[in-house]
């Protein structure tokens, strides 16, 4: 079965400053997709980032940017210019393709601090 | 707007009540999902639907009943409420298998 690892309960960071988030996964499979969401204390699970494993390209999203690593099966998670808008639950998730299921670690709380 | 919404945002209820939780998404996506998201914040998928389909049925108890009366609604029924069913329900929906999935607001249920 497909798991999921955030091995940092909580990181915090300074405002403007960069913080990245580890995640690892383990799978056998060669096409799958990977994801970061974000939960606010509203409870909101929005999308931050989403990567497909054939792609080499990292993907980003204006100051969110993967470090994807597919020989390692680690996909991190950078935070540019961190902003106080930015703390919540960041949740790290797979998916195999073909399967509808995502599968989630257990979550990072970032705190920004002013 | 174009959303992923669930009715209701709270629902406060006793052991052994039946509720419902309706999910509804005006994006067109085919496929609709059901997550409980336990006190340790954890998320785990329950149920999904494609096309009106059943295609996922994780290790739920059977008190919990997906209905899916077209592709863009997907309602929650659970009966018998049981202190442990008390966490944050969230629908989603995405358009294929790989896609992003979107989620709505979240349903906090509490059970007493």
């Amino acid at each position: 079965a497909q798991t999921v690892t955030q091995s940092q309960p909580e990181m915090s960071v300074q405002e403007a400053e960069t913080v990245t988030l580890s995640c690892t996964y383990d799978t056998s499979e060669s096409d799958y997709y990977l994801f970061w969401y974000k939960q606010p204390p509203s409870r909101q699970m929005i999308l931050v980032i989403r990567q497909e494993a054939y792609k080499q390209q990292n993907a980003t999203e204006n100051r969110f940017s993967v470090n994807f690593q597919k020989a390692a099966k680690s996909f991190s998670l950078k935070i540019s210019d961190s902003q106080l808008g930015d703390a919540a639950m960041y949740f790290c998730a797979y998916t195999q393709g073909g399967s509808e299921k995502l599968v989630f670690g257990k979550g990072t709380k970032l705190t920004v601090n002013p | 707007d174009t959303a992923v919404s669930q009715t209701p945002k709270y629902l406060v209820t006793q052991m052994g009540n039946d509720k419902s939780i309706k999910c509804e998404q005006n994006l067109g996506h085919d496929t609709m999902y059901w997550y409980k998201q336990d006190s340790k914040k954890f998320l785990k998928i329950m149920f999904s639907y494609n096309n009106k389909e059943l295609i996922i049925n994780e290790t739920v108890p059977n008190r919990f009943s997906p209905k899916s009366p077209d592709k863009a609604h997907l309602n929650l029924h659970i009966n018998s409420l049981e202190l442990g069913d008390s966490a944050v329900y969230f629908c989603a929906s995405s358009h294929l298998a790989g896609g992003a999935q979107y989620f709505g607001p979240g349903t906090r249920l509490t059970v007493t």
